[in-house]
């Protein structure tokens, strides 16, 4: 079974640096996105398709990779940003497989 | 706006039975298919199961195959997940989300309206 392992689990950057998380991938998939979840709050979708950012998603927000590697990259980070980031295949169904989660807090 | 406001959870024990409902608004409903995915305590997110929009296909995690049951009303614009031999380490906030495309054949797809979620505690 498709397996997607996060990196790094837990990751510090300061207010207006820059964040790059990991997705990896059991197998080669095609479509990647990524979510974006605050506590007592619904997950948000960021990314799609690997590098299509949602409707309303700020253009700091960006995905990109390939095959089994996949980047979020997050720059000039506000404190809004500071949340639990999931990435998800949806290639590969059934299961709909998400990574554990890189939470992002402030340095 | 799209809304999705799930209700039915609660407090079980280990065995019952408990039925979540999802009420749709801000789209047309039919066109698109539902999931339901949960969070246990300090857990990640976890896929349960999917339903195309007609509600002729579903599929469900290993987890829970064979005592969840989801379905549609389209009528409604209502998602169910029925819940039965519910055991404790199926405790969670279960949220409703829908498929970011139409699509007259199910395909994979991400899932970009999610709702606030409806916490489900068995014990």
């Amino acid at each position: 079974e498709l397996m997607m392992t996060q990196s790094p689990a837990t990751l510090s950057v300061s207010l207006g640096g820059r964040a790059t998380l990991s997705c990896r991938a059991s197998q080669s998939v095609r479509n990647l996105a990524w979510y974006q979840h605050k506590p007592g709050q619904a997950p948000r979708l960021l990314i799609y398709d690997t590098i299509t950012r949602a409707t309303g998603v700020p253009a700091r927000f960006g995905g990109s990779g390939s095959g089994t590697e996949f980047t979020l990259t997050i720059s000039s980070l506000q404190s809004e940003d500071f949340a639990v980031y999931y990435c998800q295949e949806y290639d590969n169904w059934p299961p709909w497989t998400f990574g554990q989660g890189t939470k992002l807090e402030i340095k | 706006e799209v809304q999705l406001l799930e209700s039915g959870g609660g407090l079980v024990q280990p065995g019952e039975s408990l039925r979540l409902s999802c009420a749709a608004s801000g789209f047309t409903f039919s066109p698109y298919a539902m999931s339901w995915v949960r969070q246990a305590p300090g857990k990640g997110l976890e896929w349960v199961s999917s339903i195309s929009g007609s509600g002729s296909s579903t599929y469900y995690a290993d987890s829970v195959k064979g005592r969840f049951t989801i379905s549609r009303d389209n009528s409604k614009n209502t998602l169910i997940l029925e819940m039965n031999t519910l055991r404790a380490e199926d405790t969670a906030i279960y949220y409703c989300a829908k498929d970011l495309r139409p699509a007259s054949i199910f395909e994979g797809s991400c899932f970009d309206s999610w709702g606030q979620g409806i916490l489900v505690t068995v014990s």
